[in-house]
């Protein structure tokens, strides 16, 4: 079965610095998708960005960059310039090829920006 | 451009209730699912469906019960309400992996905003 596990519960940023989530997950099967949602505190999900398994390169969209490891099976967000509108629940969630593309998510882990 | 609209937002139940938690999407994916979320927890799956006419159990089926008889509404019921059940639900759609609409980034799932259901 699969897993995702977020290790971070809480994280702490200065406004404008870098921040690293981390995220590893657990399948044997050799395709896959890694996806990160952002979950603000008004509750709605908000997709950030995707990873494929075969995908060559690391994914990027606008300040969100994804660290993927295949080997070390992690999936780790890199948020670029903080803001302070980035504080927010982050979930790593994962799809397996051939399903009904439902997702299994992690624990989460809650992202504070500090000015 | 609406995506998927879930209504109540919020509502309070008695133990025993029952209700029907509306989801409605219309981007015309086939795919849509039902997940819970608990406080400080990532979300889980409780149902999802491939189309029309057709659903399946997710990780936590138990005390619910859903329908798909368009391809835009997927209703979740309640039928006896318990106390473990309070929970934020969301419905989610996405196109399904053969669906030449989809396009790039990974076609990720669209969420509703959630219901935030209390039994007391």
């Amino acid at each position: 079965a699969q897993k995702i596990t977020q290790t971070q519960p809480g994280m702490f940023v200065q406004e404008k610095e870098a921040v690293t989530l981390d995220c590893t997950y657990d399948t044997s099967d050799p395709s896959y998708g890694l996806f990160w949602y952002k979950q603000p505190s008004s509750g709605e999900m908000i997709f950030l960005i995707y990873q494929g398994s075969y995908d060559q390169q690391n994914a990027t969209e606008g300040r969100y960059s994804l660290n993927f490891q295949k080997a070390r099976k992690s999936a780790n967000l890199v948020i670029s310039a903080s803001q302070l509108g980035d504080s927010a629940m982050y979930f790593c969630a994962m799809r397996l090829s051939g399903s009904a593309r439902q997702l299994t998510f992690g624990s989460g882990t809650q992202l504070t920006v500090l000015p | 451009n609406a995506g998927v609209t879930q209504t109540p937002k919020f509502r309070i139940l008695k133990i025993g209730q029952s209700m029907t938690l509306q989801c409605t999407q219309d981007m015309n994916h086939n795919y849509m699912y039902w997940y819970r979320q608990d406080p400080g927890m990532g979300l889980k799956l409780i149902y999802y469906s491939v189309g029309a006419g057709i659903t399946d159990k997710g990780e936590v089926p138990n005390g619910y019960n859903v329908s798909r008889s368009t391809t835009e509404d997927f209703p979740l019921r309640l039928e006896l309400a318990a106390p473990s059940q309070t929970s934020v639900y969301f419905c989610a759609s996405s196109y399904s992996s053969s669906d030449t609409r989809a396009g790039g980034r990974g076609q990720p799932q669209h969420f509703g905003d959630g219901t935030r259901l209390s039994i007391l």
